[in-house]
């Protein structure tokens, strides 16, 4: 079964940290990966999009990372503010014009 | 550019009656729609998804005659949930997709409240 797990459910950081959100998919033959954020009561913003050949992606001060091996990937943000408060979601899609399937999310909170 | 809308964001209707919303892909064209379902707390639930021109392909465990989906325009699809009830309150998403890289581009979502 496809299955995509993100760890921790919540963090909480203070202002100006450097932060990485883990995401973990069980079948590694995915086609793409997508970071997501959510704020409340509020429709999703596509972050990133990794496809299957790269090993990272590159926006402002994010980063994300992929790693099909282990099945892993990371979103990486730099020097966080209060403004990056929200739920990051990942999912995985395995093939081209594919469903997404998502991870619970991380409710991440930036204390100034 | 690839911006999504939804109409209503908001509707609260009485048990029973029926309501539609609409996801509308602003500048681009969506060969792909997808309806999802978030209750609270929790990640987005897949219900369908719908080609342009083509019957919709539901989830397991949803009813087709119960959330109707109409796709047809490649920048136009609906969702009328039919009969509702109190248990259909939830935050309804819709995303629309372009060919290649295929990704997908999430509208603002639809509160609905069934009383």
């Amino acid at each position: 079964k496809q299955e995509v797990t993100q760890i921790p459910a919540a963090l909480s950081v203070p202002e100006g940290e450097n932060l990485v959100l883990n995401c973990s998919f069980t079948d590694s033959a995915i086609y793409n990966l997508q970071w997501f954020r959510q704020d409340p009561g509020k429709g999703l913003t596509s972050l990133l999009l990794i496809q299957s050949s790269q090993r990272e992606q590159t926006s402002g001060r994010l980063n994300a990372s992929l790693d099909k091996s282990s099945g892993r990937s990371t979103l990486y943000i730099a020097a966080s503010q209060p403004g990056d408060s929200a739920t990051y979601l990942c999912a995985s899609r395995y093939n081209q014009g594919g469903k997404l399937i998502f991870g619970q999310g991380t409710e991440l909170s930036v204390k100034p | 550019g690839a911006v999504v809308s939804q109409h209503p964001s908001r509707v609260i209707c009485k048990s029973g009656t029926s309501v539609k919303i609409e996801c509308r892909s602003l500048d681009f064209q969506a060969t792909t729609m997808f309806w999802y379902r978030q209750f609270p707390k929790q990640s987005l639930m897949l219900m369908a998804t719908s080609n342009e021109g083509s019957k919709a392909t539901y989830e397991q465990g949803v009813e087709k005659d119960k959330f109707l989906i109409n796709h047809a325009s490649l920048t136009l699809s609906t969702l009328t949930v039919t009969s509702a009830h109190p248990e259909d309150s939830s935050f309804y998403i819709c995303s629309a997709q372009e060919g290649g890289p295929y990704e997908q581009y999430f509208g603002p979502g639809t509160r609905l409240t069934v009383t």
